[in-house]
């Protein structure tokens, strides 16, 4: 069936440091694909989204481009801060169902 | 509000006892979303509306679980006979239309079987 493969956690980064947390599907249909973020005490909320190959999402400093290629969506942001903390879930949409990465947690320390 | 609203936020059941989770989705989205989400893990799918239709129920985990949205809008999580494994958190999520627009989620109900 369709999944997400997230990269496992937990990340421990200094601010001012860059960031990636890898993300891939598995190659079938053509799902639009999205980050979605949970900050401590929060409900998910949409970071990023690209609905088809190629396409670059952005958002806060963070970007994702969805490559065909390599089935991959992964995060990045040049320069994380401590208000970044929280877990992230790469999210797979097909017309259905949306499928969920395991999540990975960040942490920030100034 | 403009978001997506469930209730109860917390309950405790104890094992045995029936629940009913609501969800009331954003005004004219048509698809809505179960998800259960375990401490530590990520949401798992459990079953999609569009409008009262439901379309896919694959995720549920068991006969236990039953939902409905009768009139297209409110949305039902019911589990019968509770077990301590059902404890988790349930998400409901709302989309306008099509697989590229935002699904927006609701806070959660957080279950708790003792």
């Amino acid at each position: 069936g369709d999944s997400v493969t997230q990269m496992e956690g937990p990340v421990t980064l200094s601010e001012e440091a860059f960031l990636t947390i890898n993300c891939t599907y598995t190659a079938t249909g053509y799902p639009s694909l999205f980050w979605y973020v949970q900050y401590p005490g929060e409900g998910l909320q949409l970071l990023l989204k690209a609905t088809k190959a190629d396409d670059k999402g952005s958002n806060k400093g963070f970007e994702a481009t969805y490559r065909k290629e390599t089935t991959s969506f992964h995060l990045e942001k040049g320069s994380v801060q401590v208000s970044d903390s929280a877990v992230y879930f790469c999210v797979r949409a097909d017309a259905g169902k949306s499928t969920f990465g395991d999540g990975t947690t960040l942490t920030v320390k100034p | 509000g403009a978001g997506v609203s469930q209730s109860p936020r917390y309950k405790v059941a104890k094992r045995g006892q029936d629940v009913a989770l609501r969800c009331d989705p954003i005004s004219g989205h048509v698809s809505l979303f179960w998800y259960q989400q375990a401490l530590g893990q990520g949401p798992e799918f459990l079953t999609y509306f569009q409008n009262e239709a439901q379309l896919d129920k694959s995720g549920l985990p068991s006969d236990r679980f039953f939902a409905e949205r009768p009139e297209g809008s409110v949305s039902t999580l019911k589990i019968q006979r509770t077990q301590q494994e059902d404890s988790a958190v349930y998400l409901c999520a709302s989309r306008a239309g099509r697989s590229g627009n935002t699904i927006y989620f609701g806070e959660g109900s957080w279950l708790t079987v003792v």
